[in-house]
Parts: C-alpha cells; structure tokens; sequence
C-alpha cells in the first residue's frame, strides 16, 4: 500500500514552454501533498505544501507564479512549471502523507525535466 | 537555513559491514525519519522516530537519537551491495508538523 505515481518519469521541453507534472496516490486518500526539488547530488529542497482543495503555500524564495500548483482531489496534484527556462531543469519529487499517517510521507518516483 | 547535515557526505565499505551515518538537525523537533534514494529515484521510507524516543529497530537498521545534541544515528547491520543508496535524515520540526527538512545525505556504496 501508500503507493504515489508521478508522470511523465521524464521530460524535455523548449524554453518558454510550461510543463506539468501530476502527482498521484494510488491507495490512499492524501489530505497532503508536498513538491520537492532535487538538483543533482544533492539534497531534497521542499517548494511548497498543497492540501485538497486550498492554496498552495509556496516556502521562502519560490516563486507561486512560476510554480502553480493544484490540489484539486485527494488523490491528485499538479504542478505547472510556466515558462519553463534552463535553470529550472532538475529533478521533481512530491510526495504525499495521508489522513491516518503521523508524519510519513509516501514519495513518488520523480519527474527529471530538462529545459533547452 | 534549516537544513540538517549528515555526515559522512560518502562511506564505502564491504559486505557484511555495518554502516553507520549521522545526522544532525539545528531545530526542535517532534520526530526525525531517514528515507534511502536509489540514483534518480524517489525516496523510500525507512523508519521514523519520535522525539521521546531514543533508539528504534526495524530489521537490520537501527537509529538513535538524542534531542540533548540535535543528533540522530543510523546503523546498517551486515550490509548488502543492495544497501547501496544514498540515505537521508528528515526532521519534522516543531510547529510544522506537516514539513519534513531534508539533511545533506550520505551516499553509500557497499562493495560485493
């Protein structure tokens, strides 16, 4: 169980074009989700916390209009990167933490976005 | 920032070795999770411990914590080339119960 898709796994885009990402749990209902970043070797950088049905909150220094992100269901959220350029190329994580859960959270696979 | 830090950045050892990975944190926090990355992929969880906990088992991995030192440790008993991964501390701090903060990570290599 506590399962959490992503798709695409990959993806290669033009620069100026927006790209999206969904994120979804399989098993469970996900009262959270979160979107992390994770640029090469390193360590995992949380962007933003969406749960179903309210705004996003954005952490320090990531923009909300670059990164939109939607939680529209329980099982479901996107992440929108618009106008996407190549320093925005890197790896994407979310993960999602379901009603039951303490604090664990269930990862998806990643989604690796090259911008050219 | 809130980024924890782990320590050491990179170990390499043989199978059947233990393994062992620090981490520190510069924050209160309510529990302390490690989570293992294969190259290029999500994270897996391992284990979680509270912050009134002070050493938690599961199968050959132990942690300890000591909230006194901001500190937390994992051991990998007998390890297996499988075990080769990169390995993450993650604290959920104190009044934001939902956040995780990720540690630096160590990457482990285990040599068949």
């Amino acid at each position: 169980g506590a399962v959490v898709s992503q798709h695409p796994s990959w993806v290669i885009c033009k620069s100026g074009t927006s790209v999206k990402i969904e994120c979804r749990s399989l098993d469970f209902q996900a009262t959270t989700m979160f979107w992390y970043r994770q640029f090469p070797k390193q360590s995992l950088m949380l962007m933003a916390t969406s749960n179903e049905g309210s705004k996003a909150t954005y952490e320090q220094g990531v923009e909300k209009d670059k990164f939109l992100i939607n939680h529209a269901s329980l099982t479901l959220s996107t992440l929108t990167v618009t106008s996407a350029h190549p320093e925005d190329s890197s790896f994407y994580i979310c993960s999602a933490r379901a009603r039951s859960s303490y604090n664990e959270q269930f990862f998806g696979p990643g989604t690796r976005l090259t911008v050219l | 920032s809130q980024q924890g830090e782990e320590d050491p950045q990179a170990l390499s050892i043989q199978e059947g070795e233990n393994a062992t990975m620090n981490c520190s944190y510069k924050t209160s926090i309510n529990n302390l999770q490690w989570y293992r990355q294969n190259s290029g992929r999500g994270l897996v969880h391992l284990i979680l411990i509270r912050s009134n906990e002070r050493e938690k088992h599961s199968g050959r991995l132990r942690v300890t914590l000591d909230t006194s030192k901001k500190s937390s440790s994992l051991l990998i008993t007998a390890s297996r080339a499988a075990d080769t991964a990169s390995y993450f501390c993650a604290t959920g701090p104190v009044g934001a119960t939902n956040k995780l903060i990720f540690g630096t990570g160590t990457l482990l290599a285990v040599q068949p």
